[in-house]
């Protein structure tokens, strides 16, 4: 059984600093993504990562993934108040299976 | 740029009733899928139907559930029989074919079972 695993859950940090976001994965999976989620809103996905070390940057947020150690991370830069929201990281297989999340992450950016 | 919509925002509904929830995919996808997330969890699947059929679908997913895409557009999702848990925000999303497609998610509807 696919599983997913993000740590932190909670973040809290300041303007300005860095900080990284982790997503595990248990067996092998085809893609990986980034979705963010404001409170009582929709997810809106951020990136799609398919090959092993693939980085995909946007903004102030950057994603990599590594498919041998089943990892992804989420790299926010110089956080500001906008980014604040959930982020989850889902995973599934060639073949538009469903996807499987992670419990997300959620982030609060503080002056 | 084209988007998911669902439709009501919002459903309250009493224990034991029926609900439809409905759903218009962005016009030139082929993948379809349900989720819920309770409040406060992670997003969990339902269900996917491709060429008009479920193709899977979770333990979730049981027989107080059924999906239809009654026309060209719709894709709505019926919940019979409604229990408390299942008080939920219920996700459409769709996808095109294509390996760096992701999957499109809807606002969400938001349902309450009292």
């Amino acid at each position: 059984e696919l599983k997913v695993e993000q740590n932190p859950l909670f973040l809290s940090m300041q303007e300005g600093k860095n900080y990284t976001i982790y997503c595990n994965y248990s067996t092998t999976s085809d893609r990986l993504y980034w979705y963010r989620q404001d409170p009582g809103k929709s997810l809106e996905s951020l990136f799609v990562l398919l090959s092993n070390g693939a980085v995909k940057q946007e903004g102030r947020l950057m994603a990599s993934l590594d498919t041998k150690a089943r990892l992804s991370t989420l790299h926010i830069t110089a956080a500001v108040h906008d980014l604040s929201a959930t982020y989850f990281c889902a995973v599934d297989m060639v073949g538009n299976t469903p996807l499987v999340f992670g419990k997300g992450t959620r982030l609060s950016v503080i002056a | 740029e084209p988007e998911v919509t669902q439709t009501p925002s919002h459903q309250v509904t009493q224990m034991g009733q029926e609900v439809i929830l409905r759903c218009v995919p962005i016009s030139n996808h082929l993948y379809f899928y349900w989720y819920r997330q309770i409040l406060g969890q992670k997003v969990e699947f339902l269900v996917s139907f491709y060429n008009n059929e479920i193709s899977e679908k979770s333990e979730i997913f049981d027989d107080q559930f059924s999906v239809e895409r009654p026309d060209g557009s719709n894709f709505t999702l019926k919940i019979r029989s409604t229990k408390l848990e299942d008080s939920a925000m219920y996700f459409c999303a769709s996808s095109a074919q294509g390996l760096e497609q992701p999957q499109h998610f809807g606002d969400g509807t938001r349902l309450s079972i009292l």
